[in-house]
């Protein structure tokens, strides 16, 4: 039983196009984000949404532009994909803290983006 | 702005303990975690810590916090070749909003 899951697993495309990565997990959480991890492992967070609402947008290009068609969704979308974008991308959810939960975040396996 | 920072590598023998070290510039970090990353794979939550709290053991892992300093450490005993990896501390804050920060990793290499 995947808790957080993430598709495709690998997305090789090329410059210009536009492409999506889904999520969804089946935790029942209120929250979900997208986290973008570099060449060198750093890892960074992009958005957050609660309850379908964008939360948390940290000073991510437009051309990202993520989707919740419910709670238990949050979709990627990019646009005109540059070579600069290529990474590994992580979707992740949590329970909200006012339920009583430590915001712990599960996270899905990973989207490796790479952009020719 | 809050940072967090880590050694990059630790290299260890087999049967010895790890130690991965952490530390923290914000004084309002609220939880305290270690998430671990295999070659490929995702994230995984080892552990956490409140910050009330000095020290949690749980099996093999041993957290300790030093809020004073903004110090946190993980501690494995009897180091196996499967927990070669690279090691995550993150924090949450606690007003704002809920987004870990993370720190740059440990690459732990485990020597035979």
């Amino acid at each position: 039983d995947t808790a957080v899951s993430q598709t495709p697993k690998y997305l090789v495309t090329q410059m210009g196009n536009d492409k999506s990565i889904k999520c969804e997990q089946n935790l029942g959480h209120d929250t979900m984000y997208w986290y973008k991890q570099d060449s060198k492992k750093f890892l960074k967070i992009m958005f957050s949404y609660n309850n379908k609402e964008l939360i948390i947008n940290e000073t991510v290009p437009n051309r990202f532009s993520p989707k919740s068609p419910d709670k238990a969704h949050l979709n990627l979308h990019i646009n005109s994909l540059e070579l600069g974008d290529s990474a590994v991308y992580f979707c992740a959810s949590s329970q909200d803290r006012w339920r009583g939960s430590t915001d712990t975040q599960y996270f899905g396996p990973g989207t490796r983006l790479t952009v020719l | 702005g809050e940072d967090v920072e880590q050694s990059l590598f630790l290299s260890v023998r087999e049967g010895d303990s790890s130690v991965i070290n952490c530390t923290y510039t914000d004084s309002s970090s609220t939880y305290l975690y270690w998430y671990k990353q295999e070659p490929g794979a995702g994230l995984q939550l080892l552990t956490y810590i409140f910050s009330n709290m000095d020290m949690k053991q749980d099996q093999r892992l041993t957290v300790l916090l030093n809020k004073k300093d903004k110090h946190l450490s993980l501690r494995i005993a009897d180091t196996q070749t499967g927990d070669s990896a690279i090691y995550f501390c993150a924090e949450t804050r606690i007003f704002g909003n809920e987004k870990l920060t993370f720190g740059t990793g440990t690459r732990l290499t485990i020597i035979p």
